[in-house]
């Protein structure tokens, strides 16, 4: 089972930041955070992953609160090419990727 | 140049044949996956590869079995497919023991 929570869906208007929450109140002291997105029929894209800092690359900023239990994926301008599935993932022990259900983010116009 | 290539795209078949599906990638990379995802969307690993090596062997009906030929390749060889085999196929590798991973465009199998 995933061992994170995330909303089902979420809607964000075009060139506004999408932030994305997710939390994973049962990780362990050295359990990254994984952050990937699945385009509608494309296979899922690696977009970002922490352990305890925030983290930011050309795709994404990820904020982790400082006790580890939730972080926030945030896409700073948001285009209508980021529709997408979006997964938070914390790898299980055997270091394989869970993936949930994930958060649907629907960018309009 | 494709990363992570899988053929076919598109795989129609009856009950009961037998079919692989191939997957390569040019990174380099020492591991390499294989994932379904049904069709309720829920994406979940089958196996995984390090150096030709089954190290992650998923509860997968002993029908389904990954070959790796080299590090480079990893294919999926079904038998007796069944309905419930539809499903989108995606190969993915990575660095070993790194989870930052690249996927495949992912094969439609559909079992009539």
């Amino acid at each position: 089972d995933a061992k994170t929570t995330q909303p089902p869906s979420m809607d964000c208007a075009e060139g506004r930041a999408a932030n994305l929450p997710c939390n994973h109140s049962t990780i362990s002291g050295n359990e990254y955070v994984y952050w990937y997105r699945q385009i509608h029929s494309q296979g899922p894209q690696y977009i970002i992953h922490g352990l305890k800092n925030n983290e930011t690359n050309e795709m994404a900023s990820l904020i982790i609160t400082e006790d580890r239990k939730s972080s926030t994926l945030i896409l700073p301008h948001a285009t209508l090419r980021d529709t997408a599935v979006y997964y938070c993932i914390v790898e299980d022990v055997a270091g394989k990727l869970i993936f949930g259900q994930g958060t649907t983010l629907q960018v309009k116009p | 140049d494709t990363a992570v290539s899988q053929t076919p795209k598109y795989l129609v078949t009856q009950m009961g044949n037998d079919k692989s599906i191939k997957c390569e990638q040019n990174l380099g990379h020492d591991t390499m996956y294989w994932y379904k995802q049904d069709s309720k969307k829920f994406l979940k690993i089958m196996f995984s590869y390090n150096n030709k090596e089954l190290i992650i062997n998923e509860t997968v009906p002993n029908r389904f079995s990954p070959k790796s030929p080299d590090k480079a390749h990893l294919n999926l060889h079904i038998n007796s497919l069944e309905l419930g085999d539809s499903a989108v196929y995606f190969c993915a590798s990575s660095r070993r023991s790194y989870n930052e991973q690249f996927f495949g465009p992912g094969t439609r199998l559909t079992v009539l």
